[in-house]
């Protein structure tokens, strides 16, 4: 049983240009959530999507955008990158089980921007 | 901001068990206890959760205080793989379209000493 699959593992981008990431939620798993770490801190929620819309959104720019689609895979979108943007993107997939929700993270996308 | 107060590192010895502690004495009374652990360079993963009963699976044992205003994490024979941060976070749940988001603090860092 796949868990989470984000692609590409590994992006090299330059200032101003676009970047979307992709993730495959772990099977059975609705709900996808996008997180952003920087190196040396904690993960920080970007946006979850489920039922293919944006239920909730942290402290970040409309220049993220997201997208998920039918089979409840998932886009993270950057517009107008930032040296700042350079992190690791995670995705985390979760379904609703009575008890809780635990959301299951894929290594995620390592972002560099030059 | 996290809600929750951990220790910024401990040490153990392999073989030895692991008790990581965790104060969360603003918790609500529908939020639920999550414990992740993130190994150098890969993704967060899921070890357990709870809400006011002591659970226990697999991975690790978590014990919840009475009054739920802290717990403590348990790998009962730790192994040098079991080197990690260890999060403790605190969440509400919702239910399945509303899933509260994961608030990541700085974690401990747990390193298993030979």
């Amino acid at each position: 049983d796949a868990g989470v699959t984000q692609s590409p593992t590994h992006l090299i981008k330059t200032r101003g240009q676009q970047v979307t990431l992709r993730c495959s939620p772990k099977s059975g798993h609705d709900t996808v959530s996008w997180y952003q770490q920087a190196l040396g801190q904690g993960p920080q929620f970007i946006f979850q999507y489920y039922e293919e819309e944006e239920r909730q959104r942290g402290n970040f720019p409309d220049r993220f955008s997201g997208h998920q689609f039918p089979n409840y895979s998932s886009e993270l979108n950057v517009n107008a990158l930032l040296l700042g943007d350079s992190a690791l993107y995670l995705c985390a997939s979760s379904v609703w089980i009575n008890g809780g929700q635990p959301q299951h993270f894929g290594d995620g996308t390592r972002l560099s921007i030059l | 901001d996290a809600k929750t107060t951990q220790p910024t590192s401990m040490d153990c010895a392999e073989g030895r068990a692991a008790n990581l502690p965790c104060n969360h004495s603003t918790i609500s009374g529908n939020e639920y206890v999550y414990w992740y652990r993130q190994i150098h360079s890969q993704g967060p993963q899921y070890i357990i959760h709870g809400l006011k009963n002591n659970e226990t699976n697999e991975m690790a044992s978590l014990i919840i205080t009475e009054d739920r205003k802290s717990s403590t994490l348990i790998l009962p024979h730790a192994t040098l793989r079991d080197t990690a941060v260890y999060y403790c976070i605190v969440r509400v749940e919702y239910g399945s379209s509303n899933t509260g988001k994961l608030i990541f603090g700085q974690g401990t860092t747990l390193q298993v000493k030979p």
